[in-house]
């Protein structure tokens, strides 16, 4: 499978601060990657789809201002959480797939506590 | 609205027994299904694709896709307490931008 890095693995932030959030492809060019949220005992949720080159596309109900995507490079998406408040931590895990309709495969996530 | 439903567990199993994994999913034109395995506290990881009516084997995993009754499922022969995780069906839907939609998960517990 394609291998996915993901750094950090987990981050403790002060409330109000902002927290980036790294996302490689290590082994193929993406032009797309995803980005998901999953709390507790819950499933991933798809926050929003990163596009090399161009904006990325927000999930119904994802504040674009508050999570900021950068897609700078066929390698790299990047995940900044603006203002961080209590209620955003989570678990955030981003994806990319080779090609249309195939697996994703997954970087290791970050955990995000915000106190 | 665009959904995939499973049935949250938890599915105990003995040890050696089959467990079974159900999964449906709103989209007709979906094409692409996966398996996924998630251990607490970490990503996922893929068990299977299917993208065709039938069944498909993979060692102990046998999953099974049904486009007309909109409804996947993984079998698990002779379960392992290793397998004990969440299990999570993953559709891809049509529409463009390949997203991957997850259901919440089952969680599977196999007991000595």
């Amino acid at each position: 499978g394609a291998v996915v890095s993901q750094h950090p693995s987990w981050v403790i932030c002060k409330s109000g601060t902002s927290v980036k959030i790294e996302c490689r492809s290590l082994d193929f060019q993406a032009t797309t990657m995803f980005w998901y949220r999953q709390f507790p005992k819950q499933s991933l949720m798809l926050m929003a789809t990163s596009n090399e080159g161009s904006k990325a596309t927000y999930e119904q109900g994802v504040e674009k201002d508050k999570f900021l995507i950068n897609h700078a490079s066929l390698t790299l998406s990047t995940l900044t959480v603006t203002s961080a408040h209590p209620e955003d931590s989570s678990f955030y895990i981003c994806s990319v797939t080779r090609t249309v309709f195939t697996e994703a495969f997954f970087g290791q996530g970050t955990r995000l506590t915000v106190v | 609205q665009k959904e995939v439903e499973q049935n949250s567990g938890p599915l105990s199993v003995p040890e050696g027994a089959i467990a079974s994994l159900n999964c449906t999913y709103s989209d007709r034109g979906s094409q692409s299904f996966f398996w996924y395995r998630q251990y607490s506290g970490k990503s996922p990881e893929l068990i299977m694709s299917i993208y065709s009516n039938g069944d498909k084997e993979d060692g102990r995993f046998t999953a099974q896709l049904n486009k007309a009754s909109q409804y996947v499922s993984l079998l698990i022969r002779d379960s392992q307490p290793s397998d004990s995780a969440t299990y999570l069906c993953a559709v891809t839907f049509s529409g463009g931008y390949n997203k991957l939609i997850f259901g919440a998960g089952t969680r599977l517990a196999v007991h000595p």
